[in-house]
């Protein structure tokens, strides 16, 4: 069973950078890409983009090329999310899934407040 | 904006039926890539409801759903109070290998 655990809250002030990460297990690691998805208050979900733990490669959606960096530490099983510049509107709740066919599963979040 | 179209909400009484529609395009639906279906109560994580027109082991048969061309549907039949949450669509889009496309979500009250 693919399980997922996320780092905790981060508080963070405008304008700097936070990095959060997810533990992964119960698969195995290199054989899936990893997203990371977010979820603002009261809205929706948001791709923010993958790592591919096999080779080291992201790929990210126009909107977050410039803020976002995606990294997976195959020794570790684990893979980070790096955000710069923050603003205000990036407080959300940020996902760690796998999404791969039928295989699905998502961590339980980690609460980025910029304030 | 989402890349996926969905209706922000629908409602319905008590053992009635709804149908969720989700419209994309030629790069993610369109392509015959899998549709999947999230349900998200409040305050939890989504939950993956269909995978591919298939129901996980544990989710009732009442929620179905199809698709037809670049656009899906979900279908609640007989509706219940707990049913009432927000659900999402998720394709794939080719102009990004790899890449997850979301619906904007609906939000279901079960009136």
């Amino acid at each position: 069973e693919v399980q997922i655990v996320q780092s905790g809250a981060e508080v963070r002030k405008p304008g700097t950078t936070v990095k959060i990460s997810c533990k992964l297990s119960g698969f195995t690691f290199i054989d899936y890409y990893i997203h990371w998805v977010r979820q603002a208050p009261g809205k929706g979900l948001d791709w923010v983009g993958l790592v591919d733990p096999e080779d080291g490669q992201a790929k990210y959606p126009q909107q977050w090329r410039d803020r976002v960096t995606i990294t997976a530490d195959t020794s570790e099983e684990t893979v980070y999310m790096e955000l710069t510049s923050l603003t205000s509107q990036d407080t959300a709740v940020y996902y760690c899934a796998v999404i791969h066919r039928a295989l699905v599963s998502w961590g339980q979040g980690t609460m980025v407040i910029v304030s | 904006q989402s890349v996926l179209t969905q209706p922000p909400s629908v409602s319905g009484a008590p053992g009635q039926s709804v149908t969720i529609s989700c419209s994309g395009g030629s790069s993610n639906i369109g392509t015959d890539y899998d549709v999947n279906w999230y349900q998200q109560l409040p305050g939890t994580v989504p939950k993956l409801l269909i995978h591919a027109n298939t129901r996980p082991s544990g989710v009732p048969d009442r929620f179905s759903a199809s698709r037809s061309g670049t656009s899906a549907s979900l279908a609640i039949l007989g509706l219940r109070p707990e049913d009432e949450a927000d659900y999402y669509c998720q394709s794939y889009d080719y102009n990004l290998i790899g890449s997850v496309v979301f619906g904007g979500g609906t939000k279901l009250t079960v009136l």
